[in-house]
C-alpha cells in the first residue's frame, strides 16, 4: 500500500478564484490520479498525471479548467480554475500500486465554492 | 459512462446480521476493487479480486467474482456500527487505457445497534 496525504483537508472559495490541491505519497509511484466526487456521487476520473509529461484528461475535463502538475514520482498538483459553485465537490487524488493497478487514496480536500 | 452498478443504492441492517452488496459490470475487465468511505472522507481500499479469480477473504469480508455474468458482491459479516459508510465496486477494464477505475454508483450501508 502507500500512505497519501493531501492539503487543504478542506476549503470555502469565491467564485471566481483558483485553489491548488497538492497530493504527497511516501513511497515512488508511476501512476498518480485525480477524482472527482460531487455532493451525494460517485466518483469519476478527471486525469492521469504522469511524470515528465502532460497529464491525461478524460472526456468532459479540459486542462485549462484542471491543470495537473506532476514534477516527481512522489508528488502532484490539481489545481480548480475560475471556480463556480458547481466545482463544489471532494477532489481525491491516488496512486496505483503494482501489475495488477491496485489503487490507493488520499483523504480527499473538501471544497466549497460560494 | 460509469460502468459499475451497485444494488442495492441503501441498505438498513442490525448489529450482529451480514450485509451483501453486488455489483455488476459492462466490459471485461483486468480486475475489480472494493472501496469503504465514511460520511464523504477518502477511500479505504478493501479488496482487490482478479479476473481470474472466483473469491477472497479478508477477515468479516468475503467478495465474489463471476465473470460470466458480469457481477460481483460484497459481503460483510456479523456486521458491527462502525461499518455503517459507503461501499463502492470499481473496475480496471481492459483496454481502458491508463489503468483508470471506473466506479460504481455505491451502496450506502447502515448498521443499527
Amino acid at each position: 500500500s502507500a500512505v497519501i496525504s493531501q492539503k487543504p483537508s478542506r476549503d470555502i472559495c469565491q467564485r471566481g478564484t483558483s485553489l491548488t490541491i497538492q497530493c504527497q505519497v511516501d513511497s515512488q509511484v508511476t501512476m498518480m490520479f485525480w477524482y472527482r466526487q460531487q455532493p451525494g456521487q460517485s466518483l469519476t476520473l478527471i486525469a492521469t498525471a504522469n511524470q515528465g509529461s502532460e497529464a491525461t484528461y478524460e472526456s468532459g475535463f479540459v486542462i485549462d479548467k484542471f491543470p495537473i502538475s506532476r514534477p516527481n514520482l512522489t508528488f502532484s498538483t490539481l489545481t480548480v480554475s475560475n471556480m463556480s459553485p458547481e466545482d463544489s465537490s471532494i477532489y481525491l487524488c491516488s496512486v496505483g500500486i503494482g501489475s495488477y493497478n491496485e489503487q490507493f487514496f488520499g483523504p480527499g480536500t473538501r471544497l466549497t465554492v460560494l | 459512462s460509469q460502468q459499475g452498478e451497485e444494488d442495492p443504492q441503501a441498505l438498513s441492517i442490525q448489529e450482529g446480521e451480514n450485509a451483501t452488496m453486488n455489483c455488476s459490470y459492462k466490459t471485461s475487465i483486468n480486475n475489480l476493487q472494493w472501496y469503504r468511505q465514511n460520511s464523504g472522507r477518502g477511500l479505504v481500499h478493501l479488496i482487490l479480486i482478479r479476473s481470474n479469480e472466483r473469491e477472497k477473504h479478508s477477515g468479516r469480508l468475503r467478495v465474489t467474482l463471476d465473470t460470466s455474468k458480469k457481477s460481483s458482491s460484497l459481503l460483510i459479516t456479523a456486521s458491527r456500527a462502525a461499518d455503517t459508510a459507503s461501499y463502492f465496486c470499481a473496475t480496471d477494464a481492459r483496454g481502458g487505457g491508463y489503468n483508470k477505475l471506473i466506479f460504481g454508483a455505491g451502496t450506502r450501508l447502515a448498521v443499527h445497534p
